[in-house]
């Protein structure tokens, strides 16, 4: 069976500067994709970044860029010039195509100093 | 483009009564998954319907049930409901089954007194 670990309860930054949350998971599977959601106090799921498992290179989407290390089964995020719109709960998630289901990490909450 | 809705968005229910949670997919999507997510946790998986049949299924007892309609829509049922069952329920879309991201919903919250 999957998991996923995100081993960081709580991390603030502050505006304008760069964090690094981080994720672990365990699968025997090759094919697989990670993303990272973000979930404000809205409520709103919203997709941050999806990397495929068989791509070597880094994924990245504006001021957010992962670090895939798939030997280490380790997948983190990167938040450049963070923003206070960048406060939310991140959850890491991993998407097994066989199945099609997404498992998530416990997720951490990310807060946005001025 | 129409993203993913949900209604309603909160809704209160008593032990034993029986719920019904709806999903419009986003536009030009065909599957449906729905997930769980208790408070202070990470969605969990309930169900996926493509093709208006249960696709996978996660680890929720048979109280749990849904539907696919022929417009992609979907419902979510809950019977006997119990004080565990307050939740977040969300409901995500995607493109086929496998290869695509799935797209959430802004959720349901239900609380069960």
């Amino acid at each position: 069976a999957q998991t996923v670990t995100q081993s960081q309860p709580e991390m603030s930054v502050q505006e304008a500067e760069t964090v690094t949350l981080s994720c672990t998971y365990d699968t025997s599977e090759n094919n697989y994709y990670l993303f990272w959601y973000k979930q404000p106090p809205s409520r709103q799921m919203i997709l941050v970044i999806r990397q495929e498992a068989y791509k070597q290179q880094n994924a990245t989407e504006n001021r957010f860029s992962v670090n895939f290390q798939k030997a280490a089964k380790s997948f983190s995020l990167k938040i450049s010039d963070s923003q206070l719109g960048d406060t939310a709960m991140y959850f890491c998630a991993f998407h097994n195509p066989n199945t099609d289901k997404l498992i998530f990490g416990t997720g951490t909450r990310l807060q946005v100093f001025p | 483009d129409a993203g993913v809705t949900q209604s309603p968005t909160h809704l209160i229910k008593t032990r034993g009564q029986q719920v019904t949670l709806r999903c419009s997919p986003k536009s030009g999507h065909d599957t449906v998954s729905w997930y769980q997510q208790a408070l202070g946790q990470g969605p969990q998986f309930i169900f996926q319907y493509y093709e208006e049949e249960e696709r996978q299924r996660g680890n929720f007892p048979d109280r749990f049930s849904g539907h696919q309609f022929p417009n992609y829509s979907s419902e979510l049922n809950v019977n006997a409901l119990l004080l565990g069952d307050s939740a977040l329920y969300l409901c995500a879309s995607s493109l086929g089954v496998g290869q695509e991201t799935q797209y959430f919903g802004p959720g349901t919250r239900l609380l069960v007194l």
